[in-house]
């Protein structure tokens, strides 16, 4: 029940491309769903978060498109450039004060 | 503002010696947590606090203790140190106040081998 469960593990999408990373949550206590950036060597900054109320959220190139009834959320990077390669974690948190997250995705895009 | 510190950036250890890893933040959070990052799996939980004298475990707690003496500071200390424990360990913290989106500042994490 606790469980985030991230796709794909890696991701290798093209400069200019759109890139998508899922993931998919079972307790549906969780109320609020961010998403990390992490570079290597770094830890993890916020980059965007979404919470259930809402289907979507968008900053700049980055987008959060959330199915409540299916618990997936998933995070999509339009036009994707070489600075954005990083790893990427999804998270949840509901009322417990505990994060749980994804797996991670490590992206690259190529130039 | 310094933000989330950690020292130290890396360290090597014997199994079975003992040490404490350093967390300290500027920002007055209530909130502060321990994780840790191993490839494959995430960051899972070790060890939070709510506040100054109040702390609770996470998902993976074993091996680990935490105290909670000011609101600044939040050591994790590990008791008896097991090859397990090689991982990559972040402290995080954020504001209470104001939830649900308040954002969680990660430090740069410390590198643990254990040998």
């Amino acid at each position: 029940q606790q469980q985030v469960k991230q796709s794909p593990q890696s991701l290798i999408v093209q400069k200019g491309g759109i890139s998508i990373i899922n993931c998919a949550y079972e307790n549906t206590a969780f109320d609020y769903f961010p998403w990390y950036q992490q570079f290597p060597g770094k830890g993890p900054a916020l980059l965007i978060a979404i919470r259930p109320d809402v289907s979507e959220k968008k900053e700049g190139r980055f987008t959060i498109s959330f199915n409540k009834s299916a618990k997936q959320f998933s995070l999509h990077i339009m036009d994707s450039q070489p600075g954005d390669s990083a790893t990427y974690f999804c998270a949840a948190r509901g009322r417990t004060y505990k994060y749980i997250f994804g797996t991670g995705t490590r992206l690259k895009v190529l130039a | 503002n310094a933000g989330v510190t950690q020292t130290p950036k890396f360290q090597v250890l014997k199994t079975g010696q003992s040490m404490t890893l350093q967390c300290a933040q500027d920002m007055n959070h209530e909130y502060m947590s321990w994780y840790r990052q191993d490839p494959g799996m995430g960051l899972r939980l070790i060890h939070y606090s709510v506040g100054a004298g109040i702390t609770d475990q996470g998902e993976v707690p074993n091996g680990y203790n935490v105290s909670r003496s000011t609101t600044e500071d939040f050591p994790l200390r590990l008791l008896s140190a097991a090859p397990s424990q090689t991982s990559v360990y972040f402290c995080a913290s954020r504001r209470l106040a104001g939830e649900p989106g308040n954002e969680q500042f990660f430090g740069p994490g410390t590198r643990l081998t254990v040998l």
